[in-house]
């Protein structure tokens, strides 16, 4: 079945600096989306990506899907003690009603 | 206020009980869905539901069952079957395609079984 890796699994940032996640998919996907979760909550919806080649910003945070529509990533410039949590992808593949999650980036900020 | 709640958040229970995890939704969403999510893990699959009176196994139906009598209410019963029972599970809901992008998802059951 379909399978979403994420790497790294865990993120020790200090404050300020910028980090990349990166979500692989097995198979080809017809949109990616990216939640984040924070510590003791549930996953909120952050961005849904279409296109191959797609790049999309919201404010800090850029996401992209790669052109073969296999792989994205979320970059976080200068990051802030709110960024904290847990930051997932998830593929959904054909016009199903399924997303595949990966296994999530655990952010930690150090001040 | 619309979203979907999940009660109880917090639930124990002795091994070999069977017990029933409650989900409703105000979205008007047909679709929704189980997860299971372990310590420092993603979420898998349990089941989903696309319309009433319909469901689908997930990716780890084994030990589970659901029902899907109402739109609004998708409850998730985790059985003496299941033998690693505890965990977190989230339900979501999502309204398709000509509705929005997103699954929302309830704040969660935490489930220790002892």
């Amino acid at each position: 079945g379909q399978q979403v890796m994420q790497i790294p699994q865990y993120q020790h940032v200090q404050e300020g600096e910028d980090f990349t996640t990166y979500c692989n998919s097995s198979t080809t996907l017809s949109n990616i989306q990216w939640y984040k979760q924070r510590p003791g909550g549930h996953p909120v919806f952050l961005i849904q990506l279409v296109k191959s080649g797609e790049v999309k910003k919201q404010k800090r945070l850029t996401f992209q899907f790669g052109e073969a529509k296999k792989n994205s990533s979320l970059h976080i410039t200068a990051t802030q003690t709110t960024d904290v949590g847990t930051y997932f992808c998830a593929g959904r593949a054909g016009a199903g009603n399924k997303l595949t999650f990966g296994g999530g980036t655990r952010v930690l900020v150090k001040p | 206020d619309g979203g979907i709640t999940q009660s109880p958040k917090y639930l124990f229970r002795k091994e070999g009980q069977n017990v029933t995890l409650s989900c409703e939704q105000n979205l008007n969403h047909d679709a929704m869905y189980w997860y299971r999510q372990d310590p420092g893990q993603g979420l898998r699959l349990i089941y989903y539901s696309q319309i009433v009176n319909d469901f689908q196994k997930g990716d780890i139906a084994e030990g589970y069952s659901v029902s899907r009598e109402k739109k609004e209410s998708f409850p998730l019963t985790v059985t003496s079957a299941q033998k690693n029972p505890t965990a977190f599970y989230l339900c979501a809901s999502w309204g398709g395609t000509g509705v929005g992008t997103e699954q929302f998802f309830g704040p969660g059951t935490r489930l220790t079984v002892l």
